[in-house]
């Protein structure tokens, strides 16, 4: 079946870059998402790459994907405090009606001032 | 942008109660919205899919019969947990395709506690 995982905790400093990975299984996915999830809040969309692409970059993110090793990456440039927050990584599996995502366990990441 | 509102945020009930979750499309028509759950520290479950008009579509080892969903119109779709008991205390999240079609517009979740 389809697998993403992602690592649980990421710590940065303030101003620094953060890079959070993520890993799939299924090679036909279509599009693949992140999302943040703030404390007690449902789930923001912040940005997804197509599958046939290689790189995507909006503002501060840029989101890396290897289809190759199967990898994605979120960097976030200039990382702030308001940045603290679930990230999770999502995909569509090949061959499942879109809206079906199946999302990693998500990464913690803690910024400190 | 797509907004999708739910309500309630957060709810106690007690043991044996029903509660029910609306999630609303609020700028848009949603044919189709998708019901979630994540359990503490954990990631996001599909639970449903919600069809407009017709049945919903349960996910593997979902009870249907325990998580009641309606969809009656092209912006409200609404779950029921019947029977509540604590081990369905948990953090439900709706979804529902939004501007353009590779995007799902989250709700911002309802917290169940079942005392």
């Amino acid at each position: 079946g389809e697998d993403v995982e992602q690592s649980l905790f990421l710590s940065v400093r303030e101003g620094d870059s953060s890079v959070i990975n993520c890993t799939y299984t299924d090679s036909s996915s279509t599009y693949l998402y992140w999302y943040k999830q703030e404390p007690g809040a449902g789930l923001q969309l912040l940005t997804y790459i197509f599958s046939n692409m290689d790189m995507k970059q909006d503002q501060r993110l840029t989101v890396l994907l290897n289809k190759k090793d199967k990898h994605l990456s979120l960097r976030i440039a200039d990382t702030q405090t308001g940045d603290s927050a679930i990230y999770f990584c999502a995909e569509i599996p090949g061959g499942t009606s879109y809206g079906k995502l199946t999302f990693g366990q998500g990464t913690i990441l803690t910024v400190h001032p | 942008g797509a907004v999708v509102s739910q309500h309630p945020s957060r709810v106690i009930c007690k043991s044996g109660t029903s509660v029910k979750i609306e999630c609303r499309s609020l700028d848009f028509q949603a044919t189709t919205m998708f019901w979630y759950r994540q359990f503490p520290k954990q990631s996001l479950m599909l639970m449903a899919t919600s069809n407009e008009g017709s049945k919903a579509t349960y996910e593997q080892g979902v009870e249907k019969d325990k998580f009641l969903i309606n969809h009656a119109s092209l912006t409200l779709s609404t779950l029921t947990v019947t029977s509540a008991h604590p081990e369905d205390s948990s953090f439900y999240i709706c979804s529902a395709q939004g501007d353009g079609a590779n995007v799902l517009t989250f709700g911002a979740g309802s917290r169940l506690t079942v005392l």
